[in-house]
C-alpha cells in the first residue's frame, strides 16, 4: 500500500485560510467516508482534529474544516494562528481493513 | 479522563525482537480499537495494526509476517511484538485508541482520538 498524496508543504500568513489535499484511490479516499486528519506539533503525539471526513472531535476549533470529492479529501484551516503551525496528515480506512497515512504537510505560518 | 501509557526496550540489536507495552487508564477498555503507529526519523506516520478487546486484529501487509499484537483485558493492556528487527524499523511508535460506531442511520469512524506519549526505539548494532 502507498502512502496517501499530500503536498510537501503548504504556507500562509495570520488570518488567511489554507488548504491541504490527500489524494488516495477508490479502494480507500474514495470508497469511504473514513478518512481522519491529524496535527502533529514537534516532539509531541499527534491530535485528532477531524473525523469521518468533516466531523470536528469536542474542543477543535471550528477554523478547521474537511471535506472530499471523489478520491481526494481535503483539510482546510480558516483564520490562520501562529499555534496552527505543525505537520498534518490524513488517514483513510482501506478496502483491506487497514488504515492508511498521507506522508504529511509542513505547514508554515508566515 | 482516558490516558495511555507506554513502555518498552528502547535499543535493540538487529535480529532481536521489539517489545512495547501499552497501558489504558481512566476508561473502559471494550468497544474500542487500540492501534499501534510508528514514525521513523524525520519520516511521516505509519500505521502497523490494531486489536479489540476480544481479540479480534488487523495488520498492514507490510508487515504482518513480523507483526503480532495482543491484549490482556485483565490488565487494561495490549502490547505489540515485532521480530527479526533490522535498522529500518527504527522510528517512534505510538499507541492510540479508535472507535467506531453506529449512529443516525450510518456507520462512523472516530479517529485515533487518544494518544500514547511515544517510545523510541532504536535498531544498531
Amino acid at each position: 500500500q502507498s502512502a496517501l498524496t499530500q503536498p510537501a508543504s503548504v504556507s500562509g500568513s495570520p488570518g488567511q485560510s489554507i488548504t491541504i489535499s490527500c489524494t488516495g484511490t477508490s479502494s480507500d479516499v474514495g470508497g469511504y467516508n473514513y478518512v481522519s486528519w491529524y496535527q502533529q506539533h514537534p516532539g509531541k503525539a499527534p491530535k485528532l482534529m477531524i473525523y469521518d471526513v468533516s466531523n470536528r472531535p469536542s474542543g477543535v476549533s471550528n477554523r478547521f474544516s474537511g471535506s472530499k470529492s471523489g478520491n481526494t479529501a481535503s483539510l482546510t484551516i480558516s483564520g490562520l494562528q501562529a499555534e496552527d503551525e505543525a505537520d498534518y496528515y490524513c488517514s483513510s480506512y482501506t478496502s483491506s481493513s487497514t488504515l492508511l497515512f498521507g506522508g504529511g504537510t509542513k505547514l508554515t505560518v508566515l | 479522563q482516558v490516558q495511555l501509557q507506554q513502555w518498552g526496550a528502547g535499543l535493540l540489536k538487529p535480529s532481536e525482537t521489539l517489545s512495547l507495552t501499552c497501558a489504558v487508564y481512566g476508561g473502559s477498555f471494550s468497544g474500542y480499537y487500540w492501534s499501534w503507529i510508528r514514525q521513523p526519523p524525520g519520516k511521516g506516520l505509519e500505521w502497523i495494526g490494531e486489536i479489540n478487546h476480544s481479540g479480534s486484529t488487523n495488520y498492514i501487509p507490510s508487515l504482518k509476517s513480523r507483526v503480532t499484537i495482543s491484549v490482556d483485558t485483565s490488565k487494561n493492556q495490549f502490547f505489540l511484538w515485532v521480530n527479526s528487527v533490522t535498522a529500518a524499523d527504527t522510528a517512534v511508535y505510538y499507541c492510540a485508541r479508535a472507535s467506531w460506531g453506529a449512529a443516525d442511520g450510518a456507520y462512523h469512524y472516530y479517529g485515533m482520538d487518544v494518544w500514547g506519549q511515544g517510545t523510541t526505539v532504536t535498531v544498531s548494532s
